[in-house]
């Protein structure tokens, strides 16, 4: 089980939205940047979002990120067939010295 | 062209040990830090351990420590993980990524490590 906590799935129509949380605590979400990957099985991982709320080159804007407290949000709007992936959150936890992975949700359109 | 490639992955007897090795491209490899991460089948990314841009700092997920060693050599652009005393539960995906902490920005196609007898 994960520290931090993700639902198993979501999902919704094409052109419709989501969102993802991704619930932690005061020593690693609370306090310390959010990052976002799209994972389809067998490729490799692409960050959508670092710095909780910033997109890399290349990520369109229909993917947002966001933090209240300890939890995270990752929205997609315009929902895309190609959008059908494993998403992660991740960040550190300075308590733990360790990097935290979500348990990671599936997002279905 | 920026990239990541791992090798080494396998089929491993349980108390075997193995090196993986990540060759980077395109773009300054001891200007970045380092990291391994990996996917058992079935199962989410795990974080396994990070190295800093010139080597001075480590860190290990509490799953692997003692038993793994990640190392790099810059002159050879190239990120390494030696895993000791293999179990079941090493099988997976290693994925070899650019960064450490709080984001990693550029990932491997990974390589996959069975430990089976």
């Amino acid at each position: 089980q994960s520290v931090l906590t993700q639902p198993p799935s979501v999902s919704a129509a094409p052109g419709q939205k989501v969102t993802i949380t991704c619930s932690g605590s005061s020593s690693n979400i609370g306090n310390n940047y959010v990052s976002w990957y799209q994972h389809l099985p067998g490729t490799a991982p692409k960050l959508l979002i670092y710095d909780t709320n910033k997109r890399p080159s290349g990520i369109p804007d229909r993917f947002s990120g966001s933090k209240s407290g300890t939890s995270a949000t990752l929205g997609i709007t315009g929902l895309q067939t190609g959008d059908e992936a494993d998403y992660y959150c991740g960040t550190w936890d300075s308590s733990l010295s360790v990097v935290l992975f979500g348990g990671g949700t599936k997002v279905t359109v | 062209e920026v990239q990541l490639l791992e090798s080494g992955g396998g089929l491993e007897q349980p108390g075997g040990s193995l090196r993986l090795s990540c060759a980077a491209s395109g773009f300054t490899f001891s200007s970045h830090a380092m990291s391994w991460v990996r996917q058992a089948p079935g199962k989410g990314l795990e974080w396994v351990s990070s190295i800093s841009g010139s080597a001075d700092r480590t860190y290990y997920a509490a799953s692997v420590k003692g038993r793994v060693t990640i190392s790099r050599d810059n002159s050879k652009s190239t990120l390494y993980l030696q895993v000791n005393s293999l179990r079941a539960e090493d099988t997976a995906i290693y994925y070899c990524a650019r960064g450490m902490a709080t984001w990693f920005d550029l990932w491997g196609q990974g390589t996959l490590v069975t430990v089976s007898s």
